[in-house]
């Protein structure tokens, strides 16, 4: 089975600094997607950016951007510029790539991030 | 209009009751899904459905039980409540790219 971990319950950025959060995971597997989730204090939870892991370049939406390290199994999310906006618990989670799976997330604990002004 | 809906946003209820929380999608997706978040547990998978006719447990579905009344609607149903199921509920639909959330139901039990 497969999981991921976020090892960091708590984060903490300037407003306009640029700030890192981790995630590792632990799969047999060589072909999945990973994902990042943002979920702010509304709780609806919105899809920051997407990887494939056969794709070696990393992807980048705007001021985010991931630090994929296929061989090392970690996901890295990078925040530049940061905003307030910005501030929300951040979920990283895991999908197989295999028909015979059922799609479903695999979600690590989350991470809470604060920005301070 | 949200994509996918959830019914009601927030519940409260005493233990022991019957409670049956409503999903729809207009995305026009067979994958269904309900997982439930606590805090410092992440989403956890209770129950995925494929079709009208193809319903699976999750990894937590104890408790519970789905009804997927057509394409477009999953239902959850606790049959007896119990205070350790206070948590929030989220429904979501997928296409082969990402999962679609609805916005939740915050459950608590008493």
């Amino acid at each position: 089975a497969q999981t991921v971990t976020q090892s960091q319950p708590e984060m903490s950025v300037q407003e306009a600094e640029t700030v890192t959060l981790s995630c590792t995971y632990d799969t047999s597997e060589s072909d999945y997607y990973l994902f990042w989730y943002k979920q702010p204090p509304s709780r609806q939870m919105i899809l920051v950016i997407r990887q494939e892991a056969y794709k070696q370049q990393n992807a980048t939406e705007n001021r985010f951007s991931v630090n994929f390290q296929k061989a090392a199994k970690s996901f890295s999310l990078k925040i530049s510029d940061s905003q307030l906006g910005d501030a929300a618990m951040y979920f990283c989670a895991y999908r197989s790539e295999y028909t015979g799976a059922n799609s479903k997330l695999t979600f690590g604990k989350g991470i809470t991030l604060s920005v301070r002004p | 209009d949200a994509d996918v809906t959830q019914t009601p946003r927030n519940r409260i209820t005493k233990t022991g009751k019957r409670i049956m929380l409503e999903c729809s999608q207009t995305k026009g997706h067979d994958r269904m899904y309900w997982y439930r978040q606590d805090p410092g547990l992440g989403l956890r998978l209770i129950y995925y459905s494929f079709d009208v006719k193809d319903i699976n447990k999750g990894e937590i579905s104890d408790g519970y039980s789905v009804s997927r009344q057509a394409q477009a609607k999953f239902s959850l149903s606790l049959e007896s409540a119990i205070p350790n199921q206070t948590a929030l509920y989220f429904c979501a639909t997928s296409d082969f790219r990402e999962q679609y959330f609805g916005p939740g139901t915050r459950l608590t039990v008493t």
